[in-house]
């Protein structure tokens, strides 16, 4: 069965650093995903990605966060001058479609900021 | 009022009981709802999802939504352990992609 994969799984990283965290998407999906979860908390939306732009963003996803596909497969985060508070797990995720009925999630990338 | 809320739990059951579920949402707007499983430390696992009001059934899995009254329930039966995890309830509205998760329900199926 097809899935999102994403790496790290872990990333330690000091605080100021900054971090890609990378996702390949269901091969025939045309809609991109990251949502991220702090230990103990919902799932929350960062940001939607489609044809190569953002369709949507929430708050949280201010000027330290961006995203990109690079090239056909990859879709990627970055998160600039990272902080404690970032620490979460950051999870991918694609649809075939805009309608969002059906989000396939990856395993998530743990991000530790020391 | 939060856009979603779901009782925390545990909600402990013994195996072969049946699993029952619940979320509420506070906006008519949201249109689209989808049950997930997570197990610990891992990726939501999408299990169900629905746009209208009754009953969807996927194997053992029952989904129901109440659109008059903001209810959404996802009903387990023939509960086993690997049913252990937290499961959450996520809605979307109409148009735009964001879902809006429920903070999840923690299930524990004992042997």
């Amino acid at each position: 069965e097809p899935e999102v994969t994403q790496t790290p799984s872990h990333q330690v990283t000091q605080m100021g650093q900054e971090v890609i965290l990378r996702c390949v998407p269901i091969s025939n999906h045309l809609y991109f995903y990251w949502y991220r979860q702090i230990l103990g908390q919902k799932v929350e939306f960062l940001v939607s990605f489609y044809n190569n732009e953002i369709s949507e963003k929430s708050e949280i996803f201010d000027d330290q966060f961006s995203v990109e596909r690079p090239d056909g497969s990859n879709f990627t985060l970055k998160i600039r001058s990272t902080k404690l508070e970032d620490s979460a797990m950051y999870f991918c995720a694609s649809s075939p479609t805009g309608s969002g009925n059906t989000i396939y999630f990856g395993e998530g990338s743990w991000l530790t900021v020391v | 009022q939060k856009e979603v809320e779901q009782d925390p739990g545990p909600l402990s059951v013994p195996e072969g009981a049946i699993v029952s579920l619940n979320c509420t949402y506070s906006n008519s707007a949201f249109q689209y709802f989808m049950w997930y499983r997570q197990y610990s430390r891992k990726g939501p696992e999408l299990l169900m999802y629905t746009y209208s009001s009754g009953n969807k059934e996927d194997g053992r899995f029952t989904a129901q939504v109440d659109k008059s009254s903001k209810y959404i329930s996802l009903f387990i039966r023939d509960s086993q352990p690997s049913d252990s995890a937290t499961y959450l309830c996520a809605i979307k509205r109409a148009a735009g992609n964001k879902l809006t998760f429920g903070g999840g329900t923690r299930v524990l199926v004992k042997p």
